[in-house]
């Protein structure tokens, strides 16, 4: 089975610096997907970013990139100009690309990492 | 605005109590989920239906009976619910097929369930 792990609870960053959220996976997988989500207190989980596991490139979109490191099974997010909307719950999650109905189903979430930004 | 829409937003109601939680979705997708939310926890999957009929139960209690009457449309029967039921629970859908994975699964607002 696959787990996600999330080493830090809780993580801070001065409005407009840089943060950088670690996730680390376990899998024997060599074929899946990685997500950043992120979770307001408004509850719905948003999707920040998302990375093959076969792409070397690591994913960017806007002010939020990845550090994908496969082989130290390492996904960690930044984040460059931090907003005061930018807090919230972040969830790392993983997916295999295995069969729907089993493995490929499923949502492997980390327990998670609450980003506070203060002004 | 969610492309997953969940109705009702919130609900309390007491164990003996029969409800059920609706969700809708319009994006074509064939897979849908139900996932269970504590406070300050990742959600838990409970539900998987893939072109509508069920492939995963991660061995849920009875007491929470899923349905999926059509492509758009998943419910959430609940009866005899316990104290420990109340939580967050979050619909999800996606696309099922191989060629999709990489698609991620898109999330309603939930519903914030009570157990008096």
């Amino acid at each position: 089975a696959q787990t996600v792990t999330q080493s830090q609870p809780e993580m801070s960053v001065q409005e407009a610096e840089t943060v950088t959220l670690s996730c680390t996976y376990d899998t024997s997988e060599s074929d899946y997907y990685l997500f950043w989500y992120k979770q307001p207190p408004s509850r719905q989980m948003i999707l920040v970013i998302r990375q093959e596991a076969y792409k070397q490139q690591n994913a960017t979109e806007n002010r939020f990139s990845v550090n994908f490191q496969k082989a130290a099974k390492s996904f960690s997010l930044k984040i460059s100009d931090s907003q005061l909307g930018d807090a919230a719950m972040y969830f790392c999650a993983y997916r295999s690309a295995g069969v729907m109905g089993t493995s490929g189903s499923r949502l492997t979430f980390g327990e998670g990492t609450q980003l506070t930004v203060n002004p | 605005d969610t492309e997953v829409t969940q109705t009702p937003k919130h609900l309390v109601m007491g164990m003996t109590n029969k409800k059920s939680l609706k969700c809708e979705q319009h994006m074509g997708h064939r897979a849908m989920y139900w996932y269970k939310q504590k406070a300050k926890k990742p959600p838990e999957l409970m539900f998987v239906y893939s072109y509508e009929k069920l492939s995963i139960n991660e061995s849920v209690p009875s007491r929470f009976s899923p349905e999926c009457p059509n492509s758009s449309l998943l419910n959430l029967h609940l009866h005899a619910l316990q104290p420990e039921d109340s939580a967050l629970y979050l619909c999800a859908s996606s696309h099922p097929a191989r060629a999709d994975r990489h698609q991620p699964q898109h999330f309603g607002d939930g519903t914030r369930l009570s157990i008096l």
